[in-house]
This record gives C-alpha cells, sequence and structure tokens, in this order.
C-alpha cells in the first residue's frame, strides 16, 4: 500500500523544547518537501530536498533542521529558536516537478 | 512575486448545483497547476494535475481548465454533493520559482441538503 506517513499524528512541545516530526514515503519519490499550515494562511513552503543527502531552505525555515541520509525519509526537527511553532505541519514527495501526494499532517501544539 | 488567489473564500450551494471555483495567478510561466482537496484536520488529497501545454483536465465530476494568457483556472464540479464538502485549494508550480508549488490560501465549499 503505496503512500506518505507521518508521526505523531499530534505532538505536544514544552517552550525551549526540540521535538522531531517524521515522514516517511514508500512512492519511490526523490523530492520531498516540509509545509506549514496556519489558519486563514495558504501552506508556506519550510524545507524541500529533491535528492538524497541534499535539501534547500523554503520560505520560513528560520527555527527548523532538515536531514535526508535516505530516500523515503524526511524528517523535520522543530528547534526552540522557532518562536510561534503551533500549528498544522505537512510533509508531500514527488517525482521531479510532478504531481506532489501528502501524508495526513502533524499538529504541534506548544504548551 | 508569484502569487495565487482564490475567490471567493467560502462558497454555500444547494446538493445538486453545478459550480466554479476560481484560481488566479500572477505570472504566465508556469510549469503546472494542481488542485487539492483538504477535509477538516486532513492532509490534502490530489484531484487533478494540469501541465503547462494542456488546456484542461478531467477526473470524473471534476473538470480543472488553465489558460495561462489570463493567469486563471477553474475547477468545475459538476452535480454537487453533501460529500463534496471541503476546502479547495489551487497551487502553482512557477517556472523559476525555485522548484516548489505556491498555494492559495483556499475555497471553504458547503454543498447543503
Amino acid at each position: 500500500d503505496g503512500g506518505i506517513t507521518q508521526s505523531p499524528k499530534y505532538l505536544f512541545r514544552k517552550e525551549g523544547q526540540n521535538v522531531t516530526l517524521s515522514c516517511e514515503q514508500n512512492l519511490n519519490h526523490d523530492a520531498m518537501y516540509w509545509y506549514r499550515q496556519d489558519p486563514g494562511q495558504g501552506l508556506r513552503l519550510i524545507y524541500y530536498s529533491q535528492i538524497v543527502n541534499d535539501f534547500q531552505k523554503g520560505d520560513i525555515a528560520e527555527g527548523y533542521s532538515v536531514s535526508r541520509e535516505k530516500k523515503e525519509s524526511f524528517p523535520l526537527t522543530v528547534t526552540s529558536a522557532q518562536k510561534n511553532p503551533t500549528a498544522f505541519y505537512l510533509c508531500a514527495s514527488s517525482i521531479a516537478g510532478g504531481e506532489q501526494f501528502f501524508g495526513p499532517g502533524t499538529r504541534l501544539t506548544v504548551l | 512575486k508569484q502569487e495565487v488567489t482564490q475567490i471567493p473564500a467560502a462558497l454555500s450551494v444547494p446538493e445538486g448545483e453545478n459550480l466554479v471555483l476560481n484560481c488566479s495567478f500572477t505570472d504566465s510561466a508556469i510549469y503546472n497547476l494542481q488542485w487539492f482537496r483538504q477535509d477538516p484536520g486532513k492532509g490534502l488529497t490530489s484531484l487533478l494535475l494540469i501541465q503547462s501545454s494542456q488546456r484542461e483536465q478531467t477526473s470524473g465530476r471534476l473538470n480543472a481548465s488553465l489558460d495561462k494568457s489570463s493567469g486563471r483556472s477553474t475547477l468545475y464540479i459538476a452535480a454537487s454533493q453533501p460529500g463534496d464538502s471541503a476546502t479547495y485549494l489551487c497551487a502553482v508550480f512557477f517556472t523559476g520559482g525555485g522548484n516548489k508549488l505556491t498555494f492559495g490560501t483556499g475555497t471553504q465549499l458547503k454543498v447543503e441538503l
């Protein structure tokens, strides 16, 4: 059953903590993306990766970090430097320049 | 600046009505355009992808058109059903836009019985 999985579904973070969101895909896609969604705003790109061991900053990368050590995995770390991390985080993948497919999302709340 | 706009932000129609959702974009140099559906608290579901060289794409009751010269795309939904209620998002892959999709803020559709 091909697709994109994200975990956990809900995540709670205390102030000053780093947390890592998981994204895995078995679609054999080279490109993977992380977006942030806030109420009333469109999706905003945090980071993307076109190939293993390479990634680029998106529009709102400050306070976030990523790694791409395996083709199927693209974890996102929300660091304590991100001042307003409460949001819905979405991971996506695609072939280069092709149709993007999304995971079910992780809702992060800062306590 | 490359931007995507969707108007209206919300739309309510009676069941069975045919409807059109609008998407406009500021730069005609695009690689492709994608329409998505999002249910509350869920991820995005891809509905249709239109390549730059295409004028329209169809899937079941959905038809998406693309007019690059005017910077517009429409999503036509035939014979709407309550199950079509969701937020519909348009996203554009601009040429030279940094290998990413630029999203509109969506149209929230409610189909009433």
